[in-house]
């Protein structure tokens, strides 16, 4: 089936630090979409995107989506302790129904 | 607005009882998500129905899993018999509208099973 491979699978950062996350498909996807879960919580959205090379940001945050559709980033500036948590992305590939894949997700521990 | 609804939040069983999990969506929300999460697999789709029809439930792992969604404010996800293999966090999301992946999902709390 659809494999999206998310690396790394953990991150260790001193607080300030920036961290990025990064999800790619062997296929091209249509869409991507990006979810936090704090530990011991449930996955919260984040962002979707759909464009090629489309770029979003919501404050420190920016996700960016591939030329190719194929490639997906996260990307934190100056991380805080509030950011701890797994990031995860799901993506639908070109031409699926609706379900989506999630990556196995990156685990970002903040060391203060 | 409560949000996704599940119940119960914790469940024990033994091996070889039945399990029934609970979703109440938010009201108004058309497509429904079962998803299991372990370590090793990480976060798996499981089925999902849109306007209460099941579209797709080839991530159901085998028979002993069964989900139905009577109406648009319910569904289940019944394992029969249990195993300890199903120990697992199951969480139920809903979405506004169905379409090709587009859309937040919002995800319930989670049931967290564990099978004896």
């Amino acid at each position: 089936g659809q494999q999206v491979m998310q690396i790394p699978q953990y991150q260790h950062v001193q607080e300030g630090e920036d961290f990025t996350t990064y999800c790619n498909s062997s296929t091209t996807l249509s869409n991507i979409q990006w979810y936090k879960q704090r530990p011991g919580g449930h996955p919260v959205f984040l962002i979707q995107l759909v464009k090629s090379g489309e770029v979003k940001k919501q404050k420190r945050l920016t996700f960016q989506f591939g030329e190719a559709k194929k490639n997906s980033s996260l990307h934190i500036t100056a991380t805080q302790t509030t950011d701890v948590g797994t990031y995860f992305c799901a993506a639908l590939p070109r031409g699926g129904a609706d379900g989506l894949t999630f990556g196995k997700g990156t685990h970002l521990i903040i060391q203060p | 607005d409560a949000g996704v609804i599940q119940s119960p939040r914790h469940e024990v069983t033994e091996m070889g009882q039945e399990v029934t999990l609970r979703c109440k969506p938010i009201s108004g929300h058309n497509s429904l998500f079962w998803y299991r999460q372990t370590m090793m697999r990480g976060l798996e789709l499981l089925i999902y129905f849109n306007n209460n029809v099941p579209i797709d439930d080839s991530g159901m792992p085998e028979d002993r899993f069964s989900a139905k969604m009577p109406n648009a404010s319910f569904s289940t996800l019944k394992i029969q018999p249990s195993e300890p293999r199903d120990s697992a966090v199951y969480f139920c999301a809903s979405r506004a509208s169905p379409g090709q992946g587009l859309g937040e999902q919002y995800f319930g709390p989670g049931t967290r099973l564990t099978v004896t």
